[in-house]
């Protein structure tokens, strides 16, 4: 089945610098990568995705870029922002009859220092 | 908003006894899915409906749970004989790749 690995599992900038997770993963048939927050005490919120006919993403200030030869895909926050602190989950999904399984990484948790 | 309401947000129970956790659509969705989160760890998939159908239980770790959602709306997950390891979160979702998972339900087994 899947596997995604995601790092650095711990992530800390200063204001106003980028901050970039990265994620790889190992099925091939693998076509659709959304990224989530996690903010503490509150489920996984979707704030960007990525499907496979794309190799970029942008939303103000998130991008997610995508590599399918190498099977990697990264996720850049810039002019980070103190409330951008959280954990990041990666998931990676392959088409199963209409299905999204998601299968996620292991987190990122992002602080931006003041 | 997240689209579900889970219930209980919390569950302390005893080792070996059998809980079951709620998942409540506020508007109807045709899927639902139920992820567990251990602390620290990203989620994982146990199970998916389509309605009332169950098409995928593939990440159900073991037979004591079991999953329901006999109407296609309200959904319920059943542990039996719960024990230590199962102590986690447990979280639902119409369809995460468009949105909010709910804020779970956490599972203390003790």
């Amino acid at each position: 089945g899947e596997n995604v690995e995601q790092h650095p599992s711990t992530l800390s900038v200063q204001e106003g610098d980028s901050a970039v997770i990265k994620c790889t993963y190992s099925d091939s048939a693998s076509n659709y990568f959304p990224w989530y927050k996690q903010e503490l005490g509150k489920g996984p919120q979707l704030i960007i995705d990525i499907r496979s006919n794309v190799g970029e993403k942008k939303d103000q200030r998130i991008a997610v870029t995508l590599n399918k030869t190498a099977k990697h895909f990264s996720l850049h926050i810039t002019e980070t922002q103190p409330e951008d602190s959280a954990v990041y989950f990666c998931a990676a999904a392959r088409p199963q009859g209409g299905s999204e399984k998601l299968v996620f990484g292991k987190g990122t948790k992002l602080t931006v220092n003041p | 908003g997240a689209g579900v309401s889970q219930s209980p947000r919390y569950k302390v129970t005893k080792r070996g006894q059998d809980v079951t956790l709620r998942c409540d659509p506020i508007s109807s969705h045709a899927t639902l899915y139920w992820y567990q989160q251990a602390l620290g760890q990203g989620p994982e998939f146990l199970t998916y409906f389509n309605y009332e159908a169950q098409p995928d239980k593939s990440g159900l770790p073991s037979d004591r749970f079991s999953a329901e959602r006999p109407e296609g709306s309200i959904s319920t997950l059943t542990i039996q004989r719960t024990e230590q390891r199962d102590s986690a979160m447990y979280r639902c979702a119409l369809n995460p790749a468009e949105a909010f998972f709910g804020q779970g339900t956490r599972l203390t087994v003790v």
